[in-house]
């Protein structure tokens, strides 16, 4: 019954690895979104997806790219870790990409040693 | 620039009491602004979703309030309950984009 989940829950790796979080909706919604939580509990958006298209890319580097196989699916590779990296990624859907609500995923704590 | 403040950080009530949770907004041309709730090591979960052309929205014991022009919105809990400790975030979209931009928080304790 989860409506939007995550994969991991956790993630611990070293530096200059190369990792995938993965997220899902069953809600039906045409749009996703992956939010990234530093550690002073500051959310902020990193990328928008609707239709399986980029709609927002928020000055993320280029070592993110977020793949969209369907627009059920929203997943987020990340190359050549860094320190500075180690947060709680957050993945959300709505129904559409103008002013509906998000539902959010329970994060995946990453931490790079 | 899109800047959400958030007052008080932390508050701490007896169970019982009304309280009200601040949020401001430094853009008025938002879409929409969304309440949200987050316990510790948990996701968002959605409380309230305001449109701009709305004043308020009730769920509940919850009552959330926008006053677009101010650039403001409050959420009001009614007879708060240990439960109802959290972090309580607000967020706001802008027209035309529905990326959220969040508030920095605020950290409730519902003492019993």
């Amino acid at each position: 019954d989860t409506a939007v989940s995550q994969t991991p829950k956790y993630l611990v790796t070293q530096m200059g690895n190369d990792k995938s979080i993965k997220c899902e909706q069953n809600l039906g919604h045409d749009t996703m979104y992956w939010y990234k939580q530093d550690s002073k509990k500051f959310l902020k958006i990193m990328f928008s997806y609707n239709n399986k298209e980029l709609i927002i890319n928020e000055t993320v580097p280029n070592r993110f790219s977020p793949k969209s196989p369907d627009k059920a699916h929203l997943n987020l590779h990340i190359n050549s870790l860094e320190l500075g990296d180690s947060a709680v990624y957050f993945c959300a859907s709505s129904q559409t990409s103008v002013s509906y609500e998000q539902y959010f995923g329970p994060g995946t704590r990453l931490t790079v040693t | 620039k899109q800047e959400v403040t958030q007052i008080p950080a932390a508050l701490s009530v007896p169970e019982g009491e009304n309280l009200v949770l601040n949020c401001s907004f430094t853009d008025s041309a938002i879409y929409n602004l969304q309440w949200f709730r987050q316990d510790p090591g948990k996701g968002l979960t959605s409380l309230l979703l305001i449109q701009s052309s709305q004043r308020e929205q009730t769920s509940g014991r919850l009552n959330a309030s926008l006053d677009k022009s101010s650039g403001r919105s409050t959420l009001y809990i009614a007879a708060s309950q240990p439960g109802d400790s959290a972090t309580y975030l607000c967020a706001v979209s802008l027209t035309g984009a529905n990326n959220l931009f969040f508030g920095t928080g605020t950290r409730l304790t519902v003492i019993p």
